[in-house]
């Protein structure tokens, strides 16, 4: 079973440019999310999917950030402009739904680390 | 709300010695708990996930964790330590089984001394 796929791995951009993220999570999985990893932090929930339907994006900073999931299969996400703090590892996972309730499971991509300068 | 400390967030402990990492949560309905390990340049992997069944859970490469509700922690335990086993390790809670957010701790750095 192929697991979730993101690219790229690595993104260097100067700050106010935009950038993009993909992912394309375990096939089936109906839920995505998408999390930033800060240094030296645990993982943030950003945004969650289910199918091509936003469950939770509270903690996505919607003036700058933005993401999408038109099919319900792969997502991107986007930033623009980007700043300093921006700089982070950003994770996609995905996870199965069982009678209706997403599966405690999740499984996690490599992420793609982007650093702003 | 939900959130998770994560005590210590370097342990070295030398190959062969049992490794403790300490998870304390705050929930106000029973959680989910689940331990989580990252390699470098990785993605975070499943160790072990308590989802209200047996107290002890048993997880891949020999870590356990118990869950003590009256101590509101899910410490994760292993024997005698690999030098494989040298990675970031976090905790995180989901709100039973109808919550919908993962909260991950700040994480754990665990050093393996041969």
């Amino acid at each position: 079973e192929a697991g979730v796929a993101q690219s790229p791995r690595y993104k260097i951009i100067e700050k106010r440019q935009s950038v993009a993220f993909w992912c394309n999570p375990i096939s089936g999985h109906a839920t995505l999310y998408w999390y930033q990893q800060i240094l030296g932090q645990g993982p943030k929930l950003l945004i969650q999917f289910q199918n091509n339907g936003v469950v939770d994006d509270s903690q996505l900073p919607k003036d700058r950030f933005s993401a999408e999931r038109l099919k319900g299969v792969d997502s991107t996400l986007k930033i623009q402009p980007a700043k300093l703090e921006d700089s982070a590892v950003y994770l996609c996972a995905s996870s199965y739904r069982i009678a209706g309730v997403s599966s405690y499971e999740q499984y996690f991509g490599p992420g793609t680390r982007l650093t702003v300068t | 709300a939900q959130s998770v400390t994560q005590l210590g967030s370097h342990v070295s402990v030398s190959e062969g010695a049992l490794v403790l990492l300490r998870c304390n949560y705050s929930s106000s309905v029973p959680p989910y708990l689940f331990w989580y390990v990252q390699y470098p340049n990785q993605g975070l992997q499943l160790l072990l996930k308590y989802t209200s069944a047996a107290t002890l859970v048993k997880g891949i490469n020999g870590f356990e964790a118990e869950f003590k509700k009256s101590e509101t922690s899910f410490h994760l335990t292993k024997p005698s330590a690999h030098m494989s086993d040298a990675a970031e390790y976090f905790c995180a809670v989901r709100e039973g089984n109808t919550g919908n957010q993962f909260y991950f701790g700040t994480g754990t750095s665990l050093t393996v001394i041969p």
